[in-house]
Protein backbone atom coordinates (compact mmCIF):
# COMPACT_ATOMS: atom_id res chain seq x y z
CA UNK A 1 0.00 0.00 0.00
CA UNK A 2 1.91 3.17 -1.45
CA UNK A 3 1.74 6.09 1.18
CA UNK A 4 2.32 9.85 0.33
CA UNK A 5 4.28 10.18 -2.50
CA UNK A 6 6.34 13.48 -3.68
CA UNK A 7 8.19 14.58 -6.55
CA UNK A 8 10.95 16.20 -6.77
CA UNK A 9 12.78 14.96 -3.97
CA UNK A 10 14.92 18.30 -4.14
CA UNK A 11 14.79 21.72 -6.45
CA UNK A 12 16.69 24.53 -6.93
CA UNK A 13 15.60 27.68 -8.37
CA UNK A 14 16.38 31.01 -9.13
CA UNK A 15 14.21 34.16 -7.21
CA UNK A 16 11.54 35.48 -9.63
CA UNK A 17 11.25 31.73 -11.29
CA UNK A 18 8.12 29.59 -11.27
CA UNK A 19 7.92 26.02 -9.39
CA UNK A 20 5.44 23.51 -9.54
CA UNK A 21 5.33 20.33 -6.86
CA UNK A 22 3.41 17.03 -6.52
CA UNK A 23 1.94 15.05 -4.27
CA UNK A 24 -0.06 11.43 -4.80
CA UNK A 25 -2.07 11.09 -1.78
CA UNK A 26 -2.21 7.46 0.01
CA UNK A 27 -4.18 4.95 -1.60
CA UNK A 28 -8.00 5.65 -0.72
CA UNK A 29 -7.64 9.32 -0.01
CA UNK A 30 -9.13 11.67 -0.48
CA UNK A 31 -8.27 15.14 1.05
CA UNK A 32 -5.01 16.63 0.17
CA UNK A 33 -3.00 19.40 2.32
CA UNK A 34 0.27 20.92 1.66
CA UNK A 35 2.73 22.70 4.45
CA UNK A 36 5.99 24.50 4.50
CA UNK A 37 8.13 24.15 6.89
CA UNK A 38 11.30 26.23 6.97
CA UNK A 39 14.47 25.64 8.63
CA UNK A 40 14.37 24.89 12.52
CA UNK A 41 10.16 25.11 12.41
CA UNK A 42 7.01 23.13 12.39
CA UNK A 43 5.19 22.96 9.48
CA UNK A 44 2.85 26.14 8.63
CA UNK A 45 -0.50 25.24 6.82
CA UNK A 46 -0.83 26.49 2.95
CA UNK A 47 -3.64 25.17 1.88
CA UNK A 48 -6.15 22.23 1.32
CA UNK A 49 -7.64 20.97 -1.59
CA UNK A 50 -11.28 18.21 -1.15
CA UNK A 51 -13.11 17.70 -4.59
CA UNK A 52 -10.53 19.47 -6.73
CA UNK A 53 -11.40 22.39 -4.83
CA UNK A 54 -9.03 24.80 -2.17
CA UNK A 55 -11.44 24.30 0.84
CA UNK A 56 -8.99 25.74 3.65
CA UNK A 57 -6.10 28.20 3.09
CA UNK A 58 -3.89 29.18 5.42
CA UNK A 59 -1.20 32.67 5.49
CA UNK A 60 -0.32 32.76 2.05
CA UNK A 61 0.42 35.34 -0.31
CA UNK A 62 -1.55 34.28 -3.92
CA UNK A 63 1.73 33.34 -5.15
CA UNK A 64 0.88 30.43 -3.90
CA UNK A 65 -1.75 28.17 -5.99
CA UNK A 66 -2.36 24.87 -6.01
CA UNK A 67 -5.00 22.11 -8.13
CA UNK A 68 -6.00 19.00 -7.29
CA UNK A 69 -7.08 16.36 -10.19
CA UNK A 70 -10.10 13.36 -10.61
CA UNK A 71 -7.38 11.11 -9.38
CA UNK A 72 -6.89 13.06 -6.03
CA UNK A 73 -3.06 13.50 -7.01
CA UNK A 74 -2.45 17.53 -6.41
CA UNK A 75 0.09 20.22 -7.09
CA UNK A 76 1.49 23.00 -5.54
CA UNK A 77 2.67 25.71 -7.58
CA UNK A 78 4.77 29.11 -6.10
CA UNK A 79 4.71 31.86 -8.64
CA UNK A 80 7.51 35.01 -8.64
CA UNK A 81 9.98 33.03 -6.05
CA UNK A 82 11.77 35.15 -2.94
CA UNK A 83 14.67 33.70 -1.19
CA UNK A 84 12.44 33.41 2.36
CA UNK A 85 10.09 30.38 0.45
CA UNK A 86 13.16 28.61 0.38
CA UNK A 87 11.61 25.40 2.87
CA UNK A 88 10.60 21.84 2.83
CA UNK A 89 7.44 21.75 1.58
CA UNK A 90 5.34 18.56 2.81
CA UNK A 91 2.11 17.35 1.48
CA UNK A 92 -0.40 15.75 3.67
CA UNK A 93 -3.17 13.59 2.33
CA UNK A 94 -6.26 11.95 4.79
CA UNK A 95 -10.15 10.85 4.28
CA UNK A 96 -13.19 12.92 4.06
CA UNK A 97 -11.21 16.58 5.10
CA UNK A 98 -9.23 15.38 7.46
CA UNK A 99 -12.36 13.32 9.49
CA UNK A 100 -10.62 13.18 13.40
CA UNK A 101 -10.92 8.80 12.27
CA UNK A 102 -8.61 9.24 9.71
CA UNK A 103 -5.51 11.56 10.57
CA UNK A 104 -2.89 13.05 8.25
CA UNK A 105 -0.26 10.98 6.22
CA UNK A 106 2.80 12.81 5.40
CA UNK A 107 5.27 12.07 2.70
CA UNK A 108 8.77 13.03 2.72
CA UNK A 109 8.58 16.35 1.07
CA UNK A 110 10.09 18.50 -1.29
CA UNK A 111 13.30 20.62 -0.29
CA UNK A 112 13.03 24.13 -2.77
CA UNK A 113 16.17 26.00 -1.89
CA UNK A 114 15.85 29.43 -3.96
CA UNK A 115 19.09 31.27 -5.10
CA UNK B 1 -6.04 31.76 17.59
CA UNK B 2 -4.66 28.72 18.33
CA UNK B 3 -0.99 28.13 19.11
CA UNK B 4 1.56 25.83 20.57
CA UNK B 5 4.48 26.41 22.52
CA UNK B 6 6.95 23.89 23.10
CA UNK B 7 9.16 25.66 25.08
CA UNK B 8 12.64 23.25 24.37
CA UNK B 9 14.21 23.55 21.34
CA UNK B 10 16.58 20.56 22.20
CA UNK B 11 16.52 17.50 24.45
CA UNK B 12 19.73 15.84 25.34
CA UNK B 13 18.97 11.91 26.67
CA UNK B 14 20.90 8.73 27.75
CA UNK B 15 19.89 5.59 26.09
CA UNK B 16 17.57 3.77 28.66
CA UNK B 17 16.55 6.99 30.48
CA UNK B 18 12.77 7.86 30.57
CA UNK B 19 12.15 11.28 28.18
CA UNK B 20 9.22 13.56 28.69
CA UNK B 21 8.67 16.42 25.73
CA UNK B 22 6.77 19.24 27.20
CA UNK B 23 3.57 21.32 25.50
CA UNK B 24 1.22 23.93 25.94
CA UNK B 25 -1.11 25.13 23.83
CA UNK B 26 -3.61 27.99 23.72
CA UNK B 27 -7.43 27.41 22.58
CA UNK B 28 -10.58 28.63 23.57
CA UNK B 29 -11.94 25.68 23.53
CA UNK B 30 -11.67 21.46 24.47
CA UNK B 31 -8.73 20.62 21.90
CA UNK B 32 -7.64 18.32 19.88
CA UNK B 33 -4.21 17.41 20.10
CA UNK B 34 -1.56 15.60 18.41
CA UNK B 35 2.30 13.96 18.55
CA UNK B 36 4.22 13.90 15.58
CA UNK B 37 7.68 12.42 14.40
CA UNK B 38 9.83 13.36 12.09
CA UNK B 39 12.82 11.69 11.19
CA UNK B 40 15.78 13.11 9.18
CA UNK B 41 14.88 13.39 5.63
CA UNK B 42 11.41 11.94 6.12
CA UNK B 43 7.84 13.19 6.47
CA UNK B 44 5.74 13.28 10.02
CA UNK B 45 4.65 10.55 11.25
CA UNK B 46 1.86 10.17 13.70
CA UNK B 47 2.28 8.93 17.65
CA UNK B 48 -1.35 9.69 19.50
CA UNK B 49 -4.09 11.62 19.40
CA UNK B 50 -6.34 12.90 22.22
CA UNK B 51 -9.73 13.79 21.38
CA UNK B 52 -11.88 13.19 23.95
CA UNK B 53 -12.35 10.72 27.31
CA UNK B 54 -9.35 9.50 29.19
CA UNK B 55 -6.55 11.90 29.68
CA UNK B 56 -3.52 9.36 29.26
CA UNK B 57 -3.52 8.65 25.69
CA UNK B 58 -0.96 5.82 24.52
CA UNK B 59 0.32 5.61 21.35
CA UNK B 60 2.95 4.28 19.48
CA UNK B 61 6.66 3.28 19.50
CA UNK B 62 6.15 3.11 23.36
CA UNK B 63 4.92 6.75 23.75
CA UNK B 64 2.18 8.11 25.87
CA UNK B 65 0.55 11.73 27.01
CA UNK B 66 -0.89 13.12 29.36
CA UNK B 67 -3.69 15.86 28.78
CA UNK B 68 -4.03 18.16 31.76
CA UNK B 69 -6.69 20.98 31.30
CA UNK B 70 -5.87 22.81 34.18
CA UNK B 71 -2.13 23.51 32.73
CA UNK B 72 -3.12 23.67 28.73
CA UNK B 73 -0.14 20.77 28.56
CA UNK B 74 -0.07 17.68 26.26
CA UNK B 75 3.22 16.44 27.32
CA UNK B 76 4.95 13.18 25.68
CA UNK B 77 6.38 10.76 27.84
CA UNK B 78 8.48 7.61 27.16
CA UNK B 79 10.00 5.26 30.22
CA UNK B 80 12.91 4.30 28.39
CA UNK B 81 14.28 5.65 25.50
CA UNK B 82 16.08 3.88 22.53
CA UNK B 83 18.47 4.88 19.89
CA UNK B 84 16.33 4.95 17.38
CA UNK B 85 14.15 7.67 19.23
CA UNK B 86 16.56 10.19 17.93
CA UNK B 87 14.36 12.50 15.40
CA UNK B 88 12.03 15.75 15.67
CA UNK B 89 9.36 16.19 17.59
CA UNK B 90 6.25 18.18 16.79
CA UNK B 91 2.98 19.02 19.22
CA UNK B 92 -0.14 20.38 17.31
CA UNK B 93 -3.44 21.39 18.13
CA UNK B 94 -6.35 20.94 15.54
CA UNK B 95 -10.27 22.14 16.26
CA UNK B 96 -12.58 20.53 13.58
CA UNK B 97 -12.97 23.42 11.06
CA UNK B 98 -15.53 24.66 9.15
CA UNK B 99 -16.61 21.89 6.68
CA UNK B 100 -15.62 19.32 9.13
CA UNK B 101 -12.09 19.41 7.80
CA UNK B 102 -9.17 20.10 10.84
CA UNK B 103 -6.21 21.75 10.27
CA UNK B 104 -3.98 21.38 13.12
CA UNK B 105 -1.42 24.21 14.31
CA UNK B 106 2.35 22.80 14.83
CA UNK B 107 4.57 23.97 17.33
CA UNK B 108 8.49 24.64 16.16
CA UNK B 109 9.47 21.50 17.73
CA UNK B 110 11.48 19.82 20.13
CA UNK B 111 14.86 17.60 18.73
CA UNK B 112 15.60 14.50 20.64
CA UNK B 113 19.24 13.95 20.58
CA UNK B 114 20.07 10.03 22.46
CA UNK B 115 23.71 9.45 23.66
CA UNK B 116 24.61 5.94 24.00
Amino acid sequence: DAGVTQSPTHLIKTRGQQVTLRCSPKSGHDTVSWYQQALGQGPQFIFQYYEEEERQRGNFPDRFSGHQFPNYSSELNVNALLLGDSALYLCASSLGQGDFGSPLHFGNGTRLTVT
Amino acid sequence: AQSVTQPDIHITVSEGASLELRCNYSYGATPYLFWYVQSPGQGLQLLLKYFSGDTLVQGIKGFEAEFKRSQSSFNLRKPSVHWSDAAEYFCAVGPRASGGSYIPTFGRGTSLIVHP
